[in-house]
């Protein structure tokens, strides 16, 4: 079945530096794959997306690229702030229900 | 626009107890969702709708209920609460479930405990 690993956290850098979260998946077919972010205290709100192999969504300084070839949408930022700290989930969904197949979630922590 | 609201907040019952979640969209989106969130484990669906009238189970359904009579509202009805049901629940709606690139829009969640 369809499925979503990312990189256990939690990730604690230095504000300015440079970010990655992994995420690989497995899935039939031709998902469309999702970052969401949950601030503390809040709802999932979406970071990015992208719907088909090669494309690179990008939002507030993050992008991710969709690699059909590892099955990777590995999450980047140059340069990071304090107010980036948060819940970052990939996700993925394919066919034709809406369903989403989540990640576990990697904390991100931007110290000053 | 309110977006997408759930009501409580926050809800403590004791094991036995029933409650119903409440969820509302008003931007008349058609797929609507629930998750549940637990520590490690992502977030994982429990059933959801593809319009009024239609409702099916996702991952974990187990002890719960849905109906959707309207477009606006999906709530979710714990008939007899259970300490595993302790967690975080988060409602989510989408335009057009047909399209599997479409966003969806979470609520703020409501948090459950359950003694």
């Amino acid at each position: 079945g369809n499925s979503v690993t990312q990189m256990e956290g939690p990730v604690t850098l230095s504000e300015e530096a440079f970010l990655t979260i992994n995420c690989t998946y497995t899935a039939t077919g031709y998902p469309s794959l999702f970052w969401y972010v949950q601030y503390p205290g809040e709802g999932l709100q979406l970071l990015l997306k992208a719907t088909k192999a090669d494309d690179k969504g990008s939002n507030k300084g993050f992008e991710a690229t969709y690699r059909k070839e590892t099955t990777s949408f590995h999450l980047e930022k140059g340069s990071v702030q304090v107010s980036d700290s948060a819940v970052y989930f990939c996700a993925l969904s394919a066919g034709n229900t809406g369903k989403l197949i989540f990640g576990q979630g990697t904390t991100l922590q931007v110290k000053p | 626009n309110a977006g997408v609201t759930q009501t409580p907040k926050f809800q403590v019952l004791k094991t036995g107890q029933s409650m119903t979640l409440q969820c509302a969209q008003d931007m008349n989106h058609e797929y609507m969702s629930w998750y549940r969130q637990d520590p490690g484990m992502g977030l994982r669906l429990i059933h959801y709708s593809v319009g009024a009238g239609i409702t099916d189970q996702g991952e974990v359904p187990n002890g719960y209920n849905v109906s959707r009579s309207t477009t606006e509202d999906f709530p979710l009805r714990l008939l007899s609460a259970a300490p595993s049901q302790t967690s975080v629940y988060f409602c989510a709606s989408s335009q057009d479930v047909a399209r599997s690139r479409e966003t969806q829009y979470f609520g703020p969640g409501t948090r459950l405990l359950v003694l």
